[in-house]
């Protein structure tokens, strides 16, 4: 069946470093595929998603591509703030549910 | 706009009494989504409701759970006989169409099950 791979976290980075957090998918067809992040506290967000394939969903300075050829959809963000702590899960949506990661915890240190 | 909400935030409850989760989607959307979310299994579908057409029940885990959405807009999830392996974040969400369009969450449900 469909099915989310993501790295395992916590991540933890420095202010202003690189992040990347690694997705990889496995869905017949031509799933939609999103990120969403869940800050303390609060509940599910929508970060940026993507619909077919080589496009681009971006949002907040985060960025991922579809990239049929690896499955793949990996998050990155040039510099990270400590705002950006939170829990990023990766998804994809096909025949109307979502199927997500497990999650990887982000911690930013000032 | 009013994002979804969901009701109570919190619910504790003891084993083997049954509990009932209440979701107001967005206005104007059509489809209506309940997932859990719990340490050991992460995120998982459970329902999924869209117009008039029958529920897409695949995702519950025993006939202990079902949902119902009343005139096209609450839902409520209902847990029969609750165990300590129910206990999860509830959460609920709702899209315009259904199919590729973006579900929006609300804060979810935290369910304790002593």
């Amino acid at each position: 069946g469909d099915s989310v791979t993501q790295m395992e976290g916590p991540v933890t980075l420095s202010e202003e470093a690189f992040l990347t957090i690694n997705c990889t998918y496995t869905a017949t067809g031509y799933p939609s595929l999103f990120w969403y992040v869940q800050y303390p506290g609060e509940g599910l967000q929508l970060l940026l998603k993507a619909t077919k394939a080589d496009d681009k969903g971006s949002n907040k300075g985060f960025e991922a591509t579809y990239r049929k050829e690896t499955t793949s959809f990996h998050l990155e963000k040039g510099s990270v703030q400590v705002s950006d702590s939170a829990v990023y899960f990766c998804a994809l949506n096909r025949d109307d549910k979502i199927i997500f990661g497990k999650g990887t915890r982000l911690h930013i240190l000032p | 706009g009013a994002g979804v909400s969901q009701s109570p935030s919190n619910k504790v409850t003891e084993k083997g009494k049954d509990v009932e989760l209440r979701c107001d989607p967005i206005s104007g959307h059509t489809a209506l989504y309940w997932y859990r979310q719990s340490l050991g299994q992460g995120l998982e579908f459970l329902i999924y409701f869209q117009g008039n057409s029958a529920p897409d029940k695949s995702g519950l885990p025993s006939d202990r759970f079902s949902a119902e959405r009343t005139g096209g807009s609450v839902s409520t999830l209902t847990i029969q006989r609750t165990q300590q392996e129910d206990s999860a974040v509830y959460l609920c969400a709702s899209s315009l169409g259904g199919g590729r369009e973006t579900q929006y969450f609300g804060p979810g449900t935290r369910l304790l099950v002593l």
